[in-house]
């Protein structure tokens, strides 16, 4: 079975500070990769998946995250934070011969002033 | 090009009733899948639609129903709510094989059940 685990369930920067969300998988097979954010009282919106090609995937919003194996580790990351970016993070998981995704518990990034 | 679209985007409903929430997914997508959010938490897949059949089920009980359209649109069925049923049902569309794409959701419907 496939899982996903997400360190940190809040995480604080300040505006123009260096964003790091944690996110470590578990997977029998190749897996596909996938971060997304949910803005209050919204649905998911993709940010960026590895599917892959390169392992330094680049998303919207300035957003990337690097794929390692021998870390089974996703991490996604922003050189300076935004006001804009203050919301909830899931990443996912997903077996390359299904689409059902598995997803995190979610880190809810605060930026402040 | 519209997205995913959910109607209705929220509904109260009573323990014991049942309720249909519906889904129309990106244009060019023939995959649906249905997710439930519980607050707090990410979402739980509930099961997928392809070529009007269920083609993968996760671990939730026969209450819950769905079906797919011609149209490639869908309905998430629920039958004898429970309290613990209240939470954003999104729902996600995606074509081609896999997730290579990735999977595009809805804004959600969000169900509270008194």
């Amino acid at each position: 079975a496939q899982s996903v685990t997400q360190l940190g369930s809040h995480v604080s920067v300040s505006e123009g500070a260096l964003v790091l969300l944690r996110c470590n998988y578990s997977s029998s097979v190749p897996p596909y990769l996938f971060w997304y954010v949910q803005y209050p009282n919204q649905g998911l919106q993709l940010l960026l998946k590895y599917t892959s090609a390169a392992t330094l995937v680049k998303g919207i919003n300035g957003f990337e995250a690097e794929f390692k194996k021998s870390e089974t580790s996703f991490h996604l990351t922003k050189p300076s934070a935004h006001m804009s970016d203050a919301a909830e993070y899931f990443c996912a998981v997903s077996d390359r011969g299904f689409q059902k995704l598995v997803f995190g518990t979610g880190t809810r990034l605060l930026v402040s002033p | 090009d519209a997205g995913v679209t959910q109607s209705p985007t929220h509904l109260i409903k009573t323990r014991g009733q049942q309720v249909t929430l519906r889904c129309s997914p990106k244009s060019g997508h023939d995959t649906v899948s249905w997710y439930q959010q519980a607050l707090g938490q990410g979402p739980q897949f509930i099961f997928q639609y392809y070529e009007e059949e269920e083609r993968q089920r996760g671990n939730f009980p026969d209450r819950f129903s769905g079906h797919q359209f011609p149209n490639y649109s869908s309905e998430l069925n629920v039958n004898a709510l429970l309290l613990g049923d209240s939470a954003l049902y999104l729902c996600a569309s995606s074509g081609g094989p896999g997730l290579s794409y990735g999977a595009f959701f809805g804004q959600g419907t969000r169900l509270t059940v008194v």
